[in-house]
């Protein structure tokens, strides 16, 4: 079945760099890649997605970037504030329909101001 | 509002004693899940459901169990609970013709 692996595990970042987020799929059928962010407390709400038919996707600091290839993709957050910090998941489809997903484990992201 | 909801919200219980876990979605959505979230090991997929009277496995299925007799509900099942159950549960949705699943706000589950 599929497996997803996300590095790193935890990420510390000064207020203002970037940070970037890397996942592995293991299913070459996958064509979904969604991104969830994850406050303290709260439920996981997608922040990007992207498919298989696009190389990259833009939304004002964030993007994700998908090597089919290479079956991994990556989350890109610029000028990080510390609102961003929060646990990432990402995530990969499976099955006919695309609705099941596999999520990694999740990377701790701490903005230091 | 769209939302997706879940009762309860905390839950503290002991061995063996039969619980439910409601989850309850307005937006007549076809998908539904349950994961379970654990430190270090991400979102699992307990049980999901395609439509109504149909629902599968997932990857963590064992001592769970669920229903889908309306297309709204998605209640999760602990016939016989024991402490490796103790844990934080997201029930989810989504439509067929967007793959964006739609969070419950989740239910944290002791069981001592």
């Amino acid at each position: 079945g599929e497996n997803v692996e996300q590095h790193p595990s935890t990420l510390s970042v000064q207020e203002g760099d970037s940070a970037v987020i890397k996942c592995t799929y293991s299913d070459s059928a996958s064509n979904y890649f969604p991104w969830y962010k994850q406050e303290l407390g709260k439920r996981p709400q997608l922040i990007i997605d992207i498919r298989s038919n696009v190389g990259e996707k833009k939304d004002q600091r964030i993007a994700v970037t998908l090597n089919k290839t290479a079956k991994h993709f990556s989350l890109h957050i610029t000028e990080t504030q510390p609102e961003d910090s929060a646990v990432y998941f990402c995530a990969a489809s499976i099955g006919e329909y695309g609705n099941k997903l596999v999520f990694g484990a999740g990377t701790i992201l701490r903005v230091k101001s | 509002e769209a939302q997706v909801t879940q009762n309860p919200r905390y839950l503290i219980t002991v061995t063996g004693k039969k619980l439910t876990v409601t989850c309850s979605q307005n937006m007549n959505h076809e998908y539904m899940s349950w994961y379970r979230q654990d430190p270090g090991l991400g979102l699992r997929q307990i049980y999901y459901s395609m439509n109504v009277e149909v629902t599968d496995k997932g990857d963590v299925p064992e001592g769970y169990k669920v229903s889908r007799k309306e297309k709204r509900n998605f209640p999760l099942i602990l016939e016989s609970p024991s402490p490796n159950q103790t844990s934080l549960y997201f029930c989810a949705s989504s439509s067929w013709d967007s793959s964006e699943q739609y969070f419950g706000p989740g239910t944290r589950l002791t069981v001592t």
